[in-house]
């Protein structure tokens, strides 16, 4: 069965630092891959996704992703915090066995950003 | 176009009681899903419908029944309601690659609050 970790349940930033949330998924057919992101007290919007092509996806907000095969990973990132990019985000894997017709979630990794 | 709703927002049961949760969608995709959303366990899918008519059992079925009558619609229902299934409830639709406008993204409602005392 696919699953995803998600590598700490919260990570914290300052403004203007890195952001690197970890992803790594595990799929024995070629996956489809999904970063979401919860504000509170909101549904989850989608903010970037891998199906094919391109390794590299760019997303909303200035976050990008990588897809690397060979590490099973999907690691999300943006240059440069900012303070509304605190919320909850959730990677997640959708793959041929199920059609792509359902996600697997991880458990989600709270961005805290400190002025 | 108001994308996915879903009502009641907030409910309180009592244990045993029953209820029934609704989900529409106006952007005539053909599958929905409804997962549940408790803490430090990310979502879980409870039932997904491929179609008007169908639905499929997900991560955590039990305790659950769905029903997918018209295809914009997808109830989710608690014959008798445990403290267990305090959580809150999210419905998401999407539309399948190959079919006008698929993409496999899923959108989501607004969720409903759900607490069992």
């Amino acid at each position: 069965a696919q699953s995803v970790t998600q590598l700490g349940s919260h990570v914290s930033v300052s403004e203007g630092a890195l952001v690197l949330l970890r992803c790594n998924y595990s799929s024995s057919v070629p996956p489809y891959l999904f970063w979401y992101v919860q504000y509170p007290n909101q549904g989850l919007q989608l903010l970037l996704k891998y199906t094919t092509g391109a390794t590299l996806v760019k997303g909303i907000n200035g976050f990008e992703a990588e897809f690397k095969k060979s590490e099973t990973s999907f690691h999300l990132t943006k240059p440069s915090a900012h303070m509304s990019d605190a919320a909850e985000y959730f990677c997640a894997v959708s793959d041929l066995r199920s059609g792509y017709s359902t996600l697997t979630f991880g458990k989600g990794t709270m961005l805290l950003v400190s002025p | 176009n108001a994308g996915v709703t879903q009502t009641p927002k907030f409910r309180v049961l009592k244990t045993g009681q029953s209820m029934t949760l609704l989900c529409a969608q106006d952007m005539n995709h053909e599958y929905m899903y409804w997962y549940r959303q408790d803490p430090g366990m990310g979502l879980r899918l409870i039932h997904y419908s491929v179609g008007e008519g169908t639905t499929a059992k997900g991560e955590v079925p039990d305790g659950y029944n769905v029903s997918r009558l018209k295809k914009q619609n997808f109830l989710l229902g608690l014959e008798s309601a445990a403290p267990s299934q305090t959580s809150v409830y999210f419905c998401a639709s999407s539309q399948p690659e190959g079919l006008a406008g698929g993409t496999y993204e899923q959108y989501f409602g607004p969720g409903t609050r759900l607490t069992v005392t």
